[in-house]
């Protein structure tokens, strides 16, 4: 079956750790997101991959980095320097990104929990 | 700054009532607007507008675009309790290459039927 995985589905961590979210898909999409879902606030990006090897940062990148060295794959560490790190995460993939638009598909998400 | 606002921000219905969910944007250059269902987990895909006036359906589902009025409506006839959700609005703007993808979210309207 195509789609977006994402792992684990929940995660506890205490404050002041570094932890990194696993994104892979095999649709064989060009682009990869990374969102943050709170309560009350809809999706916000963190940042975005058109392409391997190559990534922008999207709204909220402080306190977030990422890589993009396989198509498939795209990690997401939360470091120590985000003040807030509890939340939803949601991964995402779309076939392409500029010059049309793409629906972008979603993965299940990782509860992170930060205490 | 580019904007989407979602109202209301919750609603409780009945089976068998109609609701209608509203998606407003400001955007400097508008591209397409989408609609997600989102249960507990994975957001889904439901509608993508990119013309306004006409309407999408699917089933008890449908949407419409006004890109006069800057906004798009989502109806759900004869509700069912499997339609209990959080309905996510969109909007990708024209960008340029080096920002492409990037879908901006309203905050969700979380939607309950009850039996």
């Amino acid at each position: 079956d195509g789609g977006i995985t994402q792992s684990p589905k929940y995660l506890f961590r205490k404050e002041g750790q570094n932890v990194t979210l696993s994104c892979e898909q095999n649709l064989n999409h060009d682009a990869m997101y990374w969102y943050r879902q709170d309560p009350g606030q809809g999706l916000r990006l963190i940042y975005y991959s058109q392409i391997v090897n190559d990534f922008q940062k999207g709204d909220i990148a402080e306190g977030y980095s990422v890589s993009r060295e396989k198509k498939e794959s795209f990690p997401l560490t939360v470091t120590s320097a985000q003040k807030n790190p509890t939340a939803f995460y949601l991964c995402a993939s779309s076939i392409g990104t500029s010059g049309s638009s793409y629906e972008q598909y979603f993965g299940p998400g990782t509860r992170l929990t930060v205490t | 700054e580019d904007k989407v606002v979602q109202s209301p921000l919750s609603l409780v219905v009945h089976e068998g009532d109609t609701v209608t969910l509203n998606c407003s944007y400001e955007v400097t250059n508008f591209r397409s607007l989408l609609w997600y269902k989102q249960e507990k987990k994975a957001p889904t895909f439901l509608f993508m507008l990119t013309s306004s006036g006409i309407e999408k359906k699917s089933g008890r589902l449908s949407s419409i675009l006004d890109k006069k009025e800057l906004s798009s409506i989502l109806n759900i006839t004869a509700t069912q309790t499997g339609d209990s959700a959080i309905y996510l609005c969109a909007v990708y703007p024209i960008t340029f290459y080096n920002q492409g993808g990037k879908l901006i979210f309203g905050q969700g309207t979380e939607l309950s039927v009850k039996p």
